[in-house]
């Protein structure tokens, strides 16, 4: 199985600074990594697609970039309501997999 | 707009089965892939397995075969997933979700809890 691995499994932030959270791959996912938001007691969200694909309704303070192996999630001033567990997901090979999570809290 | 409404939480006891139901509207469910997923405190989340509603097609993570039967019902959009033999290990929220392709998801329910308990 794929093995993703995020980090960091925590960070701390700050309302208005940009972030970037980190996706790596065990082997190479091309670009079907996405990336999902979920809060607390909800249902996770599809936030990015194919590694770089923005997705209708989502803010575009969100993006994505990488391929292969390596894939990051940025977010250009984090807001208040971006205090999730954010993650990834490939679905290059099967079984598709999931990161652990990196959490966003308040510092 | 897309929805996807899961049936109620369950308590059911070790050994026994349960048929968990998502009831879909709001998109063409006939051309959709509706996977099931499983999340347990940590906050990992599993993929269990895809079915294609149009033809019923499936595949399984290997893990949860023998597991996990997913099942749907095109007349009303609706998807099932049979769970087997639970015990404490299958205590979790699972959740349906909907994708055009496979490997991505979507649209997610709001997903059900499954107690595993005497």
């Amino acid at each position: 199985d794929v093995v993703l691995t995020q980090s960091p499994a925590t960070l701390s932030v700050t309302p208005g600074e940009r972030i970037s959270l980190s996706c790596r791959a065990s082997e190479s996912v091309d670009t079907y990594l996405h990336w999902y938001q979920q809060k607390p007691n909800e249902s996770p969200r599809l936030l990015i697609k194919y590694a770089s694909q923005s997705i209708s309704g989502i803010p575009s303070r969100f993006s994505g970039s990488g391929s292969g192996t390596d894939f990051t999630l940025s977010i250009n001033g984090v807001e208040l309501e971006d205090l999730s567990i954010y993650y990834c997901q490939q679905g290059n090979s099967l079984p598709y997999t999931f990161g652990a999570g990196t959490k966003l809290e308040l510092k | 707009q897309v929805k996807l409404l899961q049936s109620g939480a369950e308590l059911v006891k070790p050994g026994a089965s349960v048929k968990l139901s998502c009831k879909t509207s709001g998109f063409t469910f006939s051309t959709s892939y509706m996977s099931w997923l499983k999340q347990v405190p940590g906050p990992s989340i599993e993929w269990i397995g895809w079915i294609y509603a149009g033809d019923g097609g499936t595949n399984y993570n290997q893990k949860f075969k023998g597991k996990a039967t997913l099942t749907v019902d095109k007349s009303s959009s609706t998807a099932y997933m049979d769970l087997s033999s639970l015990t404490s290990e299958d205590a979790a929220v699972y959740f349906c979700a909907r994708g055009i392709y496979p490997g991505i998801t979507q649209d997610w329910g709001q997903g059900v809890m499954v107690t595993v308990s005497s």
